[in-house]
């Protein structure tokens, strides 16, 4: 099982708009609406961002959402601030033979 | 407020077995939840390793299954992660994490540990 395509970096202005991608396949991201995000500051543990594609755990800015268009997933996060720079990983179910996949990473530079 | 930490050597020896336990606070493991392992190699991605539910049920990498084992330990509070026949490949920061796989992720996850595979 690969994992999942991502860009290898994304950036833009405070308070512009940015979307990340997470492409898969029909085995993993087309086939279960199970697609989390996850953002990792530099020596610190992934924080859940997303899950179910477009859902926001408590205390996660609104600032951040995430969809779904057949195989491919994205992330977006609006009014990008300082403090969204950080590498970012989508994660898909896979299935009860792999069961996960993560993606392989998205650095967020804000300019 | 559950909260995870790892622990283990942080240096093993090429063709060793590899021992971490995440201890869980916060939470009963017997309670129920899946409880799993992720990790990540210096400067590269994540990579899902395994998990297992309170009961002892396990769920594994089919690219690790091989040469993993993870256990709960209910009494301590715990559950652990054995890799054998380690190898330089297998240096990365070791995370645990709790799993929630009807909704498909993981939260919260420990601090994570280095461990380094070398002679």
């Amino acid at each position: 099982q690969s994992a999942l395509t991502q860009p290898a970096s994304v950036s833009g202005s405070p308070g512009q708009s940015i979307t990340i991608s997470c492409t898969g396949t029909s085995s993993d991201v087309g086939s279960y609406n199970l697609v989390s995000w996850y953002q990792q500051h530099p020596g610190k543990a992934p924080k859940l961002m997303i899950y179910e594609v477009s859902k926001r755990p408590s205390g996660v800015s609104n600032r951040f959402s995430g969809s779904k268009s057949g195989n491919t997933a994205s992330l977006t996060i609006s009014g990008l601030q300082a403090e969204d720079e950080a590498d970012y990983y989508c994660c898909s179910y896979a299935g009860s033979s792999t069961y996960y996949v993560f993606g392989t990473g998205t650095k967020v530079t804000v300019l | 407020q559950v909260q995870l930490q790892e622990s283990g050597p942080g240096l093993v020896k090429p063709s060793e077995t590899l021992s971490l336990t995440c201890a869980v606070s916060g939470y009963s493991i017997s309670s129920g939840y899946y409880w799993g392992w992720i990790r990540q190699p210096p400067g590269k991605g994540l990579e899902w390793i395994g998990s297992i539910y309170h009961s002892g049920s396990t769920y594994y990498n089919p690219s690790l299954k091989s040469r993993v084992t993870i256990s709960v330990d209910t009494s301590k509070n715990q559950f652990s992660l054995k890799l054998s026949s380690v190898t330089a490949a297998d240096t990365a920061v070791y995370y645990c994490a709790r799993l929630f796989p009807a909704n498909g992720f993981q939260d919260p996850w420990g601090q994570g540990t280095l461990v380094t595979v070398s002679s």
